[in-house]
């Protein structure tokens, strides 16, 4: 079974809009942390947030926020206020605390229209 | 520092030849993991090292790849005996060991056997 789902090959957005990024997870390790990374067109992973297990709270870091769903495994990003620079690809990852390795989805191609 | 760098950035190579990439982590982080990435897909982790012993290795890695961390510092990853299907971009990361520390990657290396 896939570790990480990314079921939305690509996504388009408004400018200025909110826009949310599905993926959901398999682990039956109870602790564990997602991850979402950024990826433009130049190639570099760009982290954007974190999500522990045990956090009781969604994460937030600027304009993402992640939606924490633990009971129905899924951890989507929501980007608000979308801009132009955030067209990339958006790849959620996992990282559980028995393994060592960091489980990536297919990704998801926003583009942000004008 | 200025982050996790990979050398060459781009490599051309023809069937058969042997090439080999360098990594260098971020200074204090004692993880480091390699990647490679193809069109269109997430990263697929290839191995991973804490300090200088290779702790995980995919299965999906064939013999002809290797990899070392003599001192704990850069690392090196070298294919054998190239073949069409290893063109990918290889990835480099680097971390801290806990649970909420996320990757740096670096620009990665683009590998073209032709």
């Amino acid at each position: 079974a896939q570790k990480i789902t990314q079921t939305q090959p690509g996504m388009f957005v408004q400018e200025k809009e909110a826009v949310t990024l599905d993926c959901t997870y398999d682990t039956s390790d109870p602790s564990y942390g997602l991850f979402w990374y950024k990826q433009p067109s130049s190639g570099e992973m760009i982290f954007l947030i974190y999500q522990g297990s045990y956090d009781q709270q969604n994460a937030t870091e600027g304009r993402y926020s992640l939606n924490f769903q633990k009971a129905r495994k899924s951890a989507n990003l929501v980007i608000s206020a979308s801009q132009l620079g955030d067209s990339a690809m958006y790849f959620c990852a996992m990282r559980e605390n028995t393994g060592n390795q960091f489980y990536f989805g297919t990704g998801t191609s926003l583009t942000v229209i004008p | 520092d200025t982050g996790v760098s990979q050398d060459p950035r781009h490599k051309i190579t023809k069937r058969g030849q042997n090439v080999t990439f360098r990594c260098d982590p971020i200074s204090e982080h004692n993880r480091l993991y390699w990647y490679r990435q193809t069109l269109g897909q997430g990263p697929e982790f290839l191995t991973y090292f804490q300090n200088e012993a290779q702790l995980e290795k995919s299965r999906l890695l064939s013999d002809r790849f290797s990899a070392e961390r003599p001192k704990g510092s850069f690392s090196t990853l070298e294919i054998q005996r190239t073949e069409q299907g290893d063109s990918a971009m290889y990835l480099c990361a680097s971390s801290l060991p806990y649970m909420n520390n996320e990757q740096f990657f670096g620009p990665g290396t683009r590998l073209t056997v032709l």
